[in-house]
Parts: structure tokens; C-alpha cells; sequence
């Protein structure tokens, strides 16, 4: 398995307060995500990385901002939290090239805005 | 833009029997991957098995099996003996060839009952 770390794990927080949650990666794979998971849509891509400094937005991009000064460390910050980003959000890298066709993904934080 | 679709929310086999989870997708693209990803409660998403849209031959991982029907668009994951293990979310995706983003179905649970 890719080395792959989310802190933290769980997080409460209350509505309007920043947060930011960190996916650590070993592996020096040059694209990574952020996904959020919820009951009926499955994952769903929030932003994703194609390298150092290089970021994109996915589906679901409304309300959160990503950094990436290091290959290992993708950020991924609410600005605000809302209620309605309560959910499971999971870090997943690949390398690149013909090889990096499947997303290795960390072990989920579970956010809960109150 | 592509859309994946598990029209089984929930699904359950007896232990040792063969169960097929269904998916279905949407694409105008003719190379993409299609992948089966579990997900056991303690939330870890697992690589179950991938399919290349160019080769004709369905892949198979020891007791999982797909069947992949392209003209269909349709890409069910069968598993056979099922165990207690096996009890889980499975979630169908798509990537296009040239992209690397995953598309994610909603999910089916799976219960094993023993």
C-alpha cells in the first residue's frame, strides 16, 4: 500500500471556523486528490494536484481552497465551515505515467461542523 | 461529462454463495479504465479489480470476476464463495484514458450472512 496519512483523523468543529486537514504521502506520486464522501453520491472530487504548486478544481470545489508547497503534502482548507461540509473526505495519490492509473487513497477524516 | 451508476443500494448473499453488483456508465470516450473499489467499515478504500476498455477479455482476481459489456456500457463485478469478509461498500469507477480522475457510483452495500 502507498504511504499515505490524513490528520486528523476526526474533527468537530463549529460553523464558521477554519479548517484545515492535511494528506501526507511517501510515495512521491505526482498527482494528488481530495474527495469528500457522502451517503448517496459516493466520492465525489473536491481538487486534485498534478504537481508542486499546480492545482485544479474538481465536481464539488465551492467553499474549499488547496495548497501544495511539497510533493508529500496536499492541504485542503475550508475557509468557513458550513454544515453541508460535514462529511468523510479522503486523500488519494497515483504516479504518473502509463503505470499510475489507480488512485491509492489514506485512511479518511471524518469532519463534523456543528 | 461521464456518469457512473450502481442501481443497488443494498445487496445480500449467503456465505460461500456468488453474488453480481451492477454498474453502468456513460461515456462518448471509446479508451477508459473501470475499476472496483471496497470499502470495509473501518472506511479504507481497497482496490478490488480493474478492467482497460480495450481488452475484450474480462479481468479476474482470484474469486472476483467482471463482466464487462461495452456496446452495454455495462461493468458488473461478480464474486464467487462469498465470505464474511467480502461485507462491505463496493463502489464502481471511470477514468478516462487520457485523464486521471475517478468517477465514482453511489456505492452498494454488501451484507454476508452466514
Amino acid at each position: 500500500d502507498a504511504g499515505i496519512t490524513q490528520s486528523p483523523r476526526h474533527k468537530v468543529t463549529e460553523t464558521g471556523t477554519p479548517v484545515t486537514l492535511r494528506c501526507h504521502q511517501t510515495e512521491n506520486h505526482r498527482y494528488m486528490y481530495w474527495y469528500r464522501q457522502d451517503p448517496g453520491h459516493g466520492l465525489r472530487l473536491i481538487h486534485y494536484s498534478y504537481g508542486v504548486k499546480d492545482t485544479d478544481k474538481g465536481e464539488v470545489s465551492d467553499g474549499y481552497s488547496v495548497s501544495r508547497s511539497k510533493t508529500e503534502d496536499f492541504l485542503l482548507t475550508l475557509e468557513s465551515a458550513t454544515s453541508s461540509q460535514t462529511s468523510v473526505y479522503f486523500c488519494a495519490t497515483t504516479p504518473s505515467g502509463r503505470a499510475g492509473y489507480e488512485q491509492y487513497f489514506g485512511p479518511g477524516t471524518r469532519l463534523t461542523v456543528t | 461529462a461521464q456518469t457512473v451508476t450502481q442501481s443497488q443500494p443494498e445487496m445480500s448473499v449467503q456465505e460461500a454463495e456468488t453474488v453480481t453488483l451492477s454498474c453502468t456508465y456513460d461515456t462518448s470516450e471509446s479508451d477508459y479504465y473501470l475499476f472496483w473499489y471496497k470499502q470495509p467499515p473501518s472506511r479504507q478504500m481497497i482496490l478490488v479489480i480493474r478492467q482497460e476498455a480495450y481488452k475484450q477479455q474480462n479481468a479476474t482476481e482470484n474469486r472476483f470476476s467482471v463482466n464487462f459489456q461495452k456496446a452495454a456500457k455495462s461493468f458488473s463485478l461478480k464474486i464467487s464463495d462469498s465470505q464474511l469478509g467480502d461485507a462491505a461498500m463496493y463502489f464502481c469507477a471511470y477514468r478516462s484514458q487520457g485523464g486521471n480522475k475517478l468517477v465514482f457510483g453511489a456505492g452498494t452495500i454488501l451484507r454476508v450472512k452466514s
